[in-house]
């Protein structure tokens, strides 16, 4: 069975600093990794996409992919709490798949 | 910007009633996915639709049902509503069928079945 894999957390860390969030994935043919941010009560909301190994940088976030150990991850710089949220993984699988496997999210508590 | 609308942000039934929930997008897009959200279990594909009078099942689709008459729209049904089916509801959509797709996610229903 496909899988993604996310620590629920809480991650609690304090206002400033950087916040490190992890997604592990089964499929060593997955293609697409996606990160979205969700607010208690919300829906969610794309932050980043990455699609080759390496690092992706967006103002404060930066995400890292690593296919060859199958891990993906989210760096929060400067960390608000206003970034307070759960952060759900998101990864498409081989063979072309369009159908998204989201991990359970974790979640986040940046405290000033 | 994208727009996913869903008709209800909070529903309450009662067991046994037939539930419709609406989903609506504004950007012409080919696919539509309904999701329930529980606490601990994360997002769970329901049903999916990557064209009109087209569906597919997703990972649990007992007890649901799905209907996709107009490219736009794509409606969630509940033949006989039963307890275990209170949840929050999340319609989505995305453009192409590739595999770099984008979900767009609407505002959510949160459904209470008593």
């Amino acid at each position: 069975q496909k899988e993604v894999e996310q620590n629920s957390g809480p991650l609690s860390v304090p206002e400033g600093a950087i916040a490190s969030l992890n997604c592990t994935y089964s499929d060593r043919g997955s293609q697409s990794f996606f990160w979205y941010r969700q607010y208690s009560g919300k829906s969610p909301e794309l932050i980043m996409s990455i699609y080759s190994n390496g690092d992706k940088e967006d103002g404060r976030f930066t995400a890292q992919l690593n296919k060859a150990s199958q891990y993906v991850s989210l760096l929060i710089r400067d960390s608000q709490p206003s970034d307070s949220a759960t952060y759900l993984c998101a990864v498409n699988m081989g063979g072309g798949s369009y159908i998204p496997t989201f991990g359970r999210g974790t979640s986040l508590i940046v405290h000033p | 910007d994208v727009k996913v609308t869903q008709s209800s942000r909070y529903l309450v039934k009662r067991t046994g009633e037939k539930v419709f929930l609406e989903c609506v997008q504004d950007m012409d897009h080919e696919n539509m996915f309904w999701y329930r959200q529980d606490p601990g279990l994360g997002l769970r594909l329901i049903y999916f639709s990557y064209d009109v009078k087209m569906k597919e099942k997703g990972d649990i689709p007992e007890g649901y049902s799905v209907s996709r008459e107009k490219k736009e729209r794509f409606s969630l049904i509940l033949e006989s509503a039963s307890t275990n089916q209170t949840s929050m509801y999340l319609c989505a959509s995305s453009l192409l069928a590739g595999n770099t797709d984008t979900q767009y996610f609407g505002p959510g229903t949160r459904l209470t079945v008593l």
